[in-house]
């Protein structure tokens, strides 16, 4: 069974600072997704990460993906009170195409 | 319009009771999903559907039930509602894409059993 783990789950930052949210996935897999949620709402896609060594970044995030070391990292530079939200990544277990969804690391950027 | 949208948004039912949560999209899609999301557990997947004579256990299906009427149509049951099911519910609807394709979520359905 796929165990997908995100550390940390709640993150407090201040504004500036950077940080990395890490995501681990226990089976071999090449489709790693980042989504967002605001409180209440529902989740927002933010990046799709298709092949070992892809990154790809929108704005003051930046998500990274290896495969080998089935890993994910969403890295945050030099934070805002706008980015304060809940992060899931979630990885796709391939011909069954099921998403399944790491715990989620909850952000709040203080002043 | 959303693309995919959840009826009800809210509901409270009572213990026992048969309740059933719809979701219909306009996307086009041939996949969707049914996830429930409880605070610290992320979203665990309930069931999903290929097409409409296609239909899968999640990991979490017990007292649940499924029901896809037509391509854009996924509707979830809870056939005797009780207290634990109490959560909030997404649909998500995917492409049929070789190469992997994000999800698509719905608003959500916060559901209250008393």
């Amino acid at each position: 069974e796929l165990k997908v783990e995100q550390n940390p789950l709640f993150l407090s930052m201040q504004e500036g600072k950077n940080y990395t949210i890490y995501c681990n996935y226990s089976t071999t897999s090449d489709r790693l997704y980042w989504y967002r949620q605001d409180p209440g709402k529902s989740l927002e896609s933010l990046f799709v990460l298709l092949s070992n060594g892809a990154v790809k970044q929108e704005g003051r995030l930046m998500a990274s993906l290896d495969t080998k070391a089935r890993l994910s990292t969403l890295h945050i530079t030099a934070a805002v009170h706008d980015l304060s939200a809940t992060y899931f990544c979630a990885v796709d277990t391939g011909t069954a195409s099921k998403l399944t969804f790491g715990t989620g690391t909850r952000l709040q950027v203080t002043l | 319009d959303a693309d995919v949208t959840q009826t009800p948004r809210n509901r409270i039912t009572k213990t026992g009771k048969r309740i059933m949560l719809e979701c219909s999209q306009t996307k086009g899609h041939d996949r969707m999903y049914w996830y429930r999301q409880d605070p610290g557990l992320g979203l665990r997947l309930i069931y999903y559907s290929f097409d409409v004579k296609d239909i899968n256990k999640g990991e979490i299906s017990d007292g649940y039930s499924v029901s896809r009427q037509a391509q854009a149509k996924f509707s979830l049951s809870l056939e005797s509602a009780i207290p634990n099911q109490t959560a909030l519910y997404f649909c998500a609807t995917r492409s049929q894409g070789a190469g992997g394709t994000e999800a698509f979520f719905g608003q959500g359905t916060r559901l209250t059993v008393v």
